[in-house]
């Protein structure tokens, strides 16, 4: 079974300041895809961004891009330019390319705080 | 297009009681995904549903809890007898056919008392 870790709990930036949330994974298949969802105190799920396991560019979206490290099993989130609306929780996920491809696998969460 | 909905979006049942979450999936989307989040956890897989199918339930208790997505109508996640353990926020989430992303409801908060 997949399993994704967030090892950090809460971080914290100072507004248009940069920030980078861990996110390691256990996995057997070599097809995958992996995700950021924000998760606000509205508690909607918001996709940030998704990455590929066969692509080898990270993915970028406007100021959110990821360090995928397929061999080191390790998926960090960047958030440039930091905003307030950016406060949330941030979650990684997992969600297998084979027959098990209906559920996304979820790590703990890490709650970002922005000061202004 | 409307997003996903899900109704009600807070819940409050007696312990016992029944509970129906409802989850009407964007147009188009052909499958829903139901998800429970306990209090300062991440978000658990329940079950995988395509219209008129179950296609994986391995998330789902093996008790009290079932799941429906019927050829008309909203999916149905239906908890029965419902304890105290059960209060949590209960997303669903829908895709069309192939596509990777999930979109997600808003969800509903189940409380228990």
């Amino acid at each position: 079974a997949q399993t994704v870790t967030q090892s950090q709990p809460e971080m914290s930036v100072q507004e248009a300041e940069t920030v980078t949330l861990s996110c390691t994974y256990d996995t057997s298949e070599s097809d995958y895809y992996l995700f950021w969802y924000k998760q606000p105190p509205s508690r909607q799920m918001i996709l940030v961004i998704r990455q590929e396991a066969y692509k080898q560019q990270n993915a970028t979206e406007n100021r959110f891009s990821v360090n995928f490290q397929k061999a080191a099993k390790s998926f960090s989130l960047k958030i440039s330019d930091s905003q307030l609306g950016d406060a949330a929780m941030y979650f990684c996920a997992y969600r297998s390319a084979g027959t098990s491809y209906g559920k996304l696998t979820f790590g703990q969460g890490t709650i970002l705080t922005v000061h202004p | 297009n409307a997003g996903v909905m899900q109704n009600p979006r807070h819940l409050v049942r007696r312990r016992g009681q029944e509970a129906r979450l409802r989850c009407s999936p964007m147009k188009g989307h052909s499958h829903v995904y139901w998800y429970r989040q306990l209090p300062e956890e991440g978000l658990k897989f329940m079950v995988y549903l395509q219209k008129e199918n179950i296609i994986d339930e391995s998330g789902m208790p093996k008790e009290r809890f079932s799941a429906e997505f019927p050829k008309e109508g909203p999916s149905i996640l239906r908890i029965q007898q419902v304890v105290r353990g059960d209060s949590a926020a209960y997303f669903c989430a829908s895709s069309p056919l192939g596509p990777v992303e999930q979109y997600f409801g808003p969800g509903t908060r189940l409380t228990v008392t």
